[in-house]
């Protein structure tokens, strides 16, 4: 079965240093979602690409997360500097996108979870 | 109020119940509506997909929309222990990018 896979699958970090998390969409996929899970929040929206192009980063904190598509086998999602409230799950998705092919749904990586102590 | 409400549960049932999980929306404007399913420490994974009012059925599985009350749900017949997981519904508008997912309701079917 085709898969989306994220690495690492689990992170601890101090607070203030830098973390990248990394994700290889399906192949053929030219939609990437990263979202971000918590008990309080549940799903949330971080930041999505059409073609590794950013087409809605609104839910993502600009001036500590970043994410990009260096190209079309891998996004990334950094963090600089780190808070201990960015401590979550961190899920990517990829599938294909385009009007009306939302109904497909998308395909999630086992996902990243990260402890900022 | 939140975009999509969700009864967080947890909800435990003995094997073999029929399950009921729902979720209320507010926004007229959700067209696509799907239901997930997450197990413990892995992504949520697609169950159904359902684009207009009314049923639709997938072995053990029945989605239900009902876009003038803005409630959707889904049903779990014969309900077995692995089924046991956290059911999250999700939504999206007619040509939408992406989905908007409730806070999940967290199953428990006991043998």
């Amino acid at each position: 079965d085709a898969r989306v896979t994220q690495t690492p699958r689990h992170k601890v970090t101090e607070m203030g240093q830098e973390v990248t998390m990394r994700c290889q969409p399906i192949l053929g996929h030219n939609t990437v979602f990263w979202y971000r899970q918590t008990m309080m929040q549940g799903l949330e929206l971080l930041a999505y690409f059409r073609n590794r192009a950013p087409l809605d980063d609104s839910g993502m904190p600009k001036d500590r997360f970043s994410a990009e598509m260096p190209d079309a086998t891998l996004a990334t999602l950094k963090i600089q500097p780190s808070e201990p409230r960015d401590s979550a799950v961190y899920f990517c998705a990829s599938g294909l996108g385009g009007t009306g092919s939302s109904r497909y749904g998308y395909t999630f990586g086992s996902g990243t979870r990260l402890t900022v102590v | 109020q939140k975009e999509v409400e969700q009864d967080p549960g947890p909800l435990s049932v003995p094997e073999g119940a029929i399950v009921s999980l729902n979720c209320t929306y507010s926004n007229s404007a959700f067209q696509y509506f799907m239901w997930y399913r997450q197990y413990s420490r892995k992504g949520p994974e697609l169950l159904m997909y359902t684009y207009s009012s009314g049923n639709k059925e997938d072995g053990r599985f029945t989605a239900q929309v009902d876009k003038s009350s803005k409630y959707i749900s889904l049903f779990i017949r014969d309900s077995q222990p692995s089924d046991s997981a956290t059911y999250l519904c999700a939504m999206s508008f007619a040509g939408g990018q992406n989905f908007v997912f409730g806070p999940g309701t967290r199953l428990s079917v006991l043998p």
